[in-house]
């Protein structure tokens, strides 16, 4: 079965400042996406960030960024100029490629904080 | 992007009645939907796939016959909570994943359900 371990349960980040939050998991597929789930407080699940196993090129989007290191199962997501909007949980999730069944499965989360 | 409507998005009953929740796709067509549990301070606990026009599959240890789930539509599934009682309070979330990517899933903005 696969797993998603999140082994920082809080992290905290100055304003302006860069944070990486880790994320490690365990398949025998080779075909698989990997995502970073935010929850602010209003507890609106948001997509971050989206990487396909098959890629080699680290996804970004704007200030998010991912460290993907396949052989070793790691998933880190780095925040760069953290904002206070940053604040939440953030949640690493895996998912088997192909069919529309195969479900996300989670880590148990990482509560961001930005302190101004 | 593509929005997931969950409705309501809070709601009080009583112990011993039902309460249905709705979860829309409101722009595009959603084969699979998923509900998942979230208790304070937690990760997404998955409770079910549901398929249109097909019955749910529910995941190990949810009982299908309390946590009823009906996805009759390509835009819409529902949960219903049977006979309600107050350990089912809990934040209920659902997901859609668009049919023609088949990858990322878009979360509905979730239910908060008191039961007293």
């Amino acid at each position: 079965a696969q797993t998603v371990t999140q082994s920082q349960p809080e992290m905290s980040v100055q304003e302006a400042e860069t944070v990486t939050l880790s994320c490690t998991y365990d398949t025998s597929e080779s075909d698989y996406y990997l995502f970073w789930y935010k929850q602010p407080p209003s507890r609106q699940m948001i997509l971050v960030i989206r990487q396909e196993a098959y890629k080699q090129q680290n996804a970004t989007e704007n200030r998010f960024s991912v460290n993907f290191q396949k052989a070793a199962k790691s998933f880190s997501l780095k925040i760069s100029d953290s904002q206070l909007g940053d604040a939440a949980m953030y949640f690493c999730a895996y998912r088997r490629g192909g069919g529309s069944n195969y479900k996300l499965t989670f880590g148990k989360g990482t509560l961001l904080t930005v302190n101004p | 992007g593509a929005v997931v409507s969950q409705h309501p998005s809070w709601v009080i009953c009583k112990s011993g009645t039902s309460v249905k929740i709705e979860c829309r796709s409101l722009d595009f067509q959603a084969t699979t939907m998923f509900w998942y549990r979230q208790f304070p301070k937690q990760s997404l606990m998955l409770m079910a796939t549901s398929n249109e026009g097909s019955k749910a599959t529910y995941e190990q240890g949810v009982e299908k016959d309390k946590f009823l789930i009906n996805h009759a539509s390509l835009t819409l599934s529902t949960l219903t909570v049977t006979s309600a009682h107050p350990e089912d309070s809990s934040f209920y979330i659902c997901s859609a994943r668009i049919q023609v990517l088949n990858t990322e899933a878009f979360f509905g903005q979730g239910t908060r359900l008191t039961v007293v």
